[in-house]
């Protein structure tokens, strides 16, 4: 079974640019979550999707990011605009509906300079 | 919200020897405790997990236990090997929308060194 799929592993970007990010979950999970992991940390739910709806996304900063998940599969993550603090792992993972528990992706490494 | 405290925040071990990481959580309607590793450039990795309905689980040399009433839940890896070395969470979910497994809020971590 392939596993969740990120891209890109790595993005450097000035402050107050646009930045978005990836994720191709397990086939057949239903729910995909997109966390954000600050270095020491662990990881913070940003956004939490069942098929393409948005269940629980009460912890993203919406005035600059969003997320979207188009026909209950892919989905991508954007910062528009980017600020310093935004320097993370952005983790993607998906779990099927009976409960085998999450598959995490690598992650993508975002540096704001 | 869920609140998880884990201790140690580091562990340094010789190889061989074992090693517990506590954790404790504040929501008693919790039912299912997982277990992941992070090793440097990948993902958190889903290692053991425990439910409610029982009170200890072992998967070779790792195991987890649970204390409900007093709300904490603990691994322990025994006869530590220099490949165990990585950083640990434990978390904890809320059920959000009527899915199985929603949101996790998680530990701390807790970077664990095993020494050849």
């Amino acid at each position: 079974e392939a596993g969740v799929a990120q891209s890109p592993r790595y993005k450097i970007i000035e402050k107050r640019q646009s930045v978005a990010f990836w994720c191709n979950p397990i086939s057949g999970h239903a729910t995909l979550y997109w966390y954000q992991q600050i270095l020491g940390q662990g990881p913070k739910l940003l956004i939490q999707f069942q098929n393409n709806g948005v269940v629980d996304d009460s912890q993203l900063p919406k005035d600059r990011f969003s997320a979207e998940r188009l026909k209950g599969v892919d989905s991508t993550l954007k910062i528009q605009p980017a600020k310093l603090e935004d320097s993370a792992v952005y983790l993607c993972a998906s779990s099927s509906p009976v409960g085998e528990g999450y598959t995490f992706g690598s992650g993508t490494r975002l540096t704001v300079v | 919200g869920e609140n998880v405290e884990q201790h140690p925040s580091t562990l340094s071990v010789q190889e061989g020897d074992s090693a517990v990481i506590k954790c404790t959580y504040s929501d008693s309607a919790s039912n299912y405790f997982p277990w992941y590793k992070q090793e440097l450039g990948k993902g958190p990795q889903l290692i053991i997990d425990i439910r409610s309905n029982v009170g200890e689980k072992k998967d070779q040399r790792i195991a987890v236990t649970l204390n409900k009433t007093a709300k904490h839940f603990s691994l322990h890896i025994t006869e530590t090997q220099p490949e165990d070395s990585a950083v640990y969470f434990c978390a904890v979910p809320s059920n959000a929308g009527g899915t199985s497994y929603g949101k996790l809020t998680f530990g701390q971590g807790t970077i664990l060194t095993v020494h050849p």
